[in-house]
């Protein structure tokens, strides 16, 4: 089954620091990544998505991650972080006829100044 | 193009209730997926829609929840006998189709059930 692992659950960074989320997947195919953010008590917004094109994957904010098929991970970087960057990230895969997104448990990143 | 849209956003009801909650998709998009979040983790996949047609549904959809998508338009997802572990965020995401496009959310509905 495909499935997706996120390691550690919470990460703390300095304003201004590298922020890096691991995220490790299992499949059997070649995999659909995402990558969602999600604010308190809001819903899901989507940073980026892999899709079997390029290898690195920009997205919005200033995020990108790449996918590494022979560690089969796809760990999300940002240079510099900001304050507003402050929130829970999940990665998911995408599975099935019915792509349904399979998601990890969540990084929550706490940004400080 | 509006976003995904959920009513209500907040719903705070008894034991043995029933309730109701709607989800208006972005319009066009064919695919309507219905996702639980409980606190500290992340979504769970319930059941999604393909214009009107329901074509899969989790194992955690027991058989107090239905969710409907009349003429494949908006969805409607209930639970009957509502007990307390329901209490969770239900979110709703809409895709334009069937190419690993990627699904945008809605705000998602929190349910407390006291």
């Amino acid at each position: 089954a495909q499935s997706v692992t996120q390691l550690g659950s919470h990460v703390s960074v300095s304003e201004g620091a590298l922020v890096l989320l691991r995220c490790n997947y299992s499949s059997s195919v070649p995999p659909y990544l995402f990558w969602y953010v999600q604010y308190p008590n809001q819903g899901l917004q989507l940073l980026l998505k892999y899709t079997s094109a390029a290898t690195l994957v920009k997205g919005i904010n200033g995020f990108e991650a790449e996918f590494k098929k022979s560690e089969t991970s796809f760990h999300l970087t940002k240079p510099s972080a900001h304050m507003s960057d402050a929130a829970e990230y999940f990665c998911a895969v995408s599975v099935g006829d019915g792509n349904k997104l399979v998601f990890g448990a969540g990084t929550i990143l706490r940004v400080k100044s | 193009d509006t976003g995904v849209s959920q009513d209500p956003r907040h719903k705070i009801t008894k034991r043995g209730q029933n309730v109701t909650f709607r989800c208006d998709p972005i319009s066009e998009h064919n695919r309507l997926y219905w996702y639980r979040q409980t606190l500290g983790q992340g979504p769970e996949f319930l059941t999604y829609f393909q214009n009107e047609a329901q074509l899969e549904k989790s194992r955690l959809l027991s058989d107090r929840f239905s969710a409907e998508r009349p003429k494949g338009s908006f969805s409607t997802l209930e639970i009957q006998r509502t007990e307390q572990g329901d209490s969770a965020m239900y979110l709703c995401a809409s895709s334009p189709g069937t190419n690993h496009y990627e699904q945008y959310f809605g705000p998602g509905t929190r349910l407390t059930v006291t």
